[in-house]
Order: C-alpha cells, then sequence, then structure tokens
C-alpha cells in the first residue's frame, strides 16, 4: 500500500466557517507533510511532523492549524480564511532515515479549497 | 539559501521523441533529488529518487542523473508518449525532513 489518502476531495466554506482538512497513510511513515499549491505553482512547504512532532513551520498564519493525532493521521484545521487561501492543499508522507535523512516523497491527490 | 530552477518552462514534442527535462539546484548540500509528474489538478506522483551518494536511477522509460558537485540533474524520457502529457517537478532533499522544489516543466506530447 503506497497511497495517501486525503479527505474531503473539494471543500468550498466561508471565511467565517470552521473546517478540517484529514490526510492518512499506512506505510508506515514517521514524517507527515502539508503543501499549499496555486495553480502553475510548485507546492510550498507549510508544515512537518516527525515522529508526530511539530518540526517544520514555515511561518504560517494562525488560521491553519495543524494536528497529528497519531503516526498514520495528520489534520489541518481551517478558521477564518480569507479568498487567498484558496489553493490545492496536499498531504505528503516518507520515511524518515538516520541522522533525519529524508526518504521518498508519497502525496495524495490533494484537497481543492475554495474560500468565498 | 536553497533555490531550484527548471528548463525548459514548457516543452511541446511529436510522440516518439527522446527528450530531456532539466533541474539546477544552488546548494550542493543535498540529502537526494526526486523527480515528480503531476497532472492537472492532482497530486504529485514520484518518478524516481536519486540519493546524494548515486549518479542516477531508472524506471522504464525514464532515467534520471544527478551530478551533485555542478548542482544538475537530468530527467530523460525515451520513445515519448501523448500519455506522458504533465507537469514535471524536481525537488531536492534537504536536512531535517525539508524539500525545495522546482517551478516545473510543462510537457505536451503530441500525437
Amino acid at each position: 500500500d503506497t497511497e495517501v489518502t486525503q479527505t474531503p476531495k473539494h471543500l468550498v466554506m466561508g471565511m467565517t466557517n470552521k473546517k478540517s482538512l484529514k490526510c492518512e497513510q499506512h506505510m508506515g511513515h514517521r514524517a507527515m507533510y502539508w503543501y499549499k499549491q496555486k495553480a502553475k505553482k510548485p507546492p510550498e512547504l507549510m508544515f512537518v511532523y516527525s515522529y508526530e512532532k511539530l518540526s517544520i513551520n514555515e511561518s504560517v498564519p494562525s488560521r491553519f492549524s495543524p494536528e497529528c493525532p497519531n503516526s498514520s493521521l495528520l489534520n489541518l484545521h481551517l478558521h477564518a480564511l480569507q479568498p487567498e487561501d484558496s489553493a490545492l492543499y496536499l498531504c505528503a508522507s516518507s520515511h524518515v532515515g538516520g541522522r533525519g535523512v529524508t526518504g521518498e516523497l508519497f502525496f495524495g491527490e490533494g484537497s481543492r479549497l475554495t474560500v468565498l | 539559501k536553497q533555490e531550484v530552477t527548471q528548463i525548459p518552462a514548457a516543452l511541446s514534442v511529436p510522440e516518439g521523441e527522446n527528450l530531456v527535462l532539466n533541474c539546477s539546484f544552488t546548494d550542493s548540500a543535498i540529502y537526494n533529488l526526486q523527480w515528480f509528474r503531476q497532472d492537472p489538478g492532482k497530486g504529485l506522483t514520484s518518478l524516481l529518487l536519486i540519493q546524494s551518494s548515486q549518479r542516477e536511477q531508472t524506471s522504464g522509460r525514464l532515467n534520471a542523473s544527478l551530478d551533485k558537485s555542478s548542482g544538475r540533474s537530468t530527467l530523460y524520457i525515451a520513445a515519448s508518449q501523448p500519455g506522458d502529457s504533465a507537469t514535471y517537478l524536481c525537488a531536492v532533499g534537504l536536512k531535517g525532513q525539508n524539500f525545495v522544489f522546482g517551478p516545473g516543466t510543462r510537457l505536451s506530447v503530441l500525437p
């Protein structure tokens, strides 16, 4: 099983809503990632969890709140978003090798978020 | 700060041609380099991963090479097919689960 599963595939929300994006993997990976991708741009790293601890936060606004309940699950809680936050949100996972070396990244299909 | 560039930005070729996509990075202190393809509106599919100690990797019609000292990687696609049409991105793996992506090459293979 080399799948990373993301739900929902599409989400439309107003600026006052609270919603969550979910990500799940069963490959035994201990690093999980959230990326944001705008049209015709490369993915931008938002957060990295390593062994269920937040290891990288790329100065993301607090209206995005990540959570890693266990080694297989990763959530991204959304609150008071702005229209410019509309994008494709991608989850990824990888092994963590020795001395922090990173293994191959596996991506989910993404959650397409539209903020009205 | 690591910067990754890809040339060309877009490429259109007739079916059957062999082609080369280029990826350059500014800092040779990388742990690995990965090539992905992305279809419109979809996630990224891993094609090849080259560890920093390796020179190349092959998978089917794809061959990727890595020259760490010069900051370059190439992705060679043999006998291109219309189904190869997609955006191809390279990403360099840094210390601490940090990847930096290039902007991608949009490939169109015409029947």
